[in-house]
């Protein structure tokens, strides 16, 4: 049974760096990759980026200059650090799995980040 | 960047009911399109891939069809735990989502 759980910080100031990590029990770490998915109310559900277990990313285009992605497979976890938030930023923030190229089978339970100065 | 834009916004059925959301790309996506539910306070779990194919565990009820750019996921008849909110994704340049269809209890 593959469990995604995620942890970081909750409330950050405009400008600082947000950072979270998910970490991966059961099943294979290596095979996949691994992705941060977005949800406000005002852009709905929208894609971070991804990272695989030799800590090659991709990002979405809109958020790339601001968003790195690591990978620790001694402990078979990834993070993210998004620099320089603001309010756009507030969201919650998802962990998951990436399936058949293009699908999201399994998610971690999701961290409210709230950005608010 | 393929939009994609889900149709009705809300839709307000009873148990039991069919129930027939939609899903528009803005051109053609091959088929790479998926469906998910999510519930107040949970994460979006993956109901349909390929347009048709059920995900692991979901029940017959549901299925998806469609090809090109029109896609729909269907729902036989629906349980009272089906009431929640369905968005459509895509694998476009990166991913995409639907703004998403909320289905309600009428």
């Amino acid at each position: 049974q593959v469990q995604l759980q995620q942890w970081g910080a909750g409330l950050l100031k405009p400008s600082e760096t947000l950072s979270l990590t998910c970490a991966v029990y059961g099943g294979s770490f290596s095979y996949y990759s691994w992705t941060w998915i977005r949800q406000s109310p005002e852009k709905g559900l929208e894609w971070i980026g991804e990272v695989n277990h030799s800590g090659s990313t991709n990002f979405n285009p809109s958020l790339k200059s601001r968003a790195t992605m690591l990978v620790d497979m001694s402990k078979n976890q990834f993070s993210l650090k998004l620099t320089s938030v603001t309010a756009a930023d507030t969201a919650m923030y998802y962990c998951a799995r990436k399936y058949r190229g293009y699908l999201f089978d399994h998610w971690g339970q999701g961290a409210q980040v709230t950005v608010s100065s | 960047e393929i939009v994609l834009t889900q149709s009705p916004a809300t839709l307000s059925l009873s148990p039991g009911e069919r129930a027939t959301l939609s899903c528009r790309a803005s051109q053609s996506v091959n088929n790479y399109l998926a469906w998910y539910q999510q519930k107040p306070g949970q994460a979006p779990r993956l109901l349909i891939y390929d347009a048709s194919n059920r995900a692991t565990g979901i029940p017959a009820r549901f299925s998806g069809s469609g090809s090109g750019a029109d896609f729909t996921l269907t729902i036989s008849s629906l349980e009272p735990e089906d009431f929640a909110v369905y968005y459509c994704q895509h694998q476009g340049n990166w991913y995409t989502f639907g703004q998403g269809t909320k289905l309600e209890i009428k």
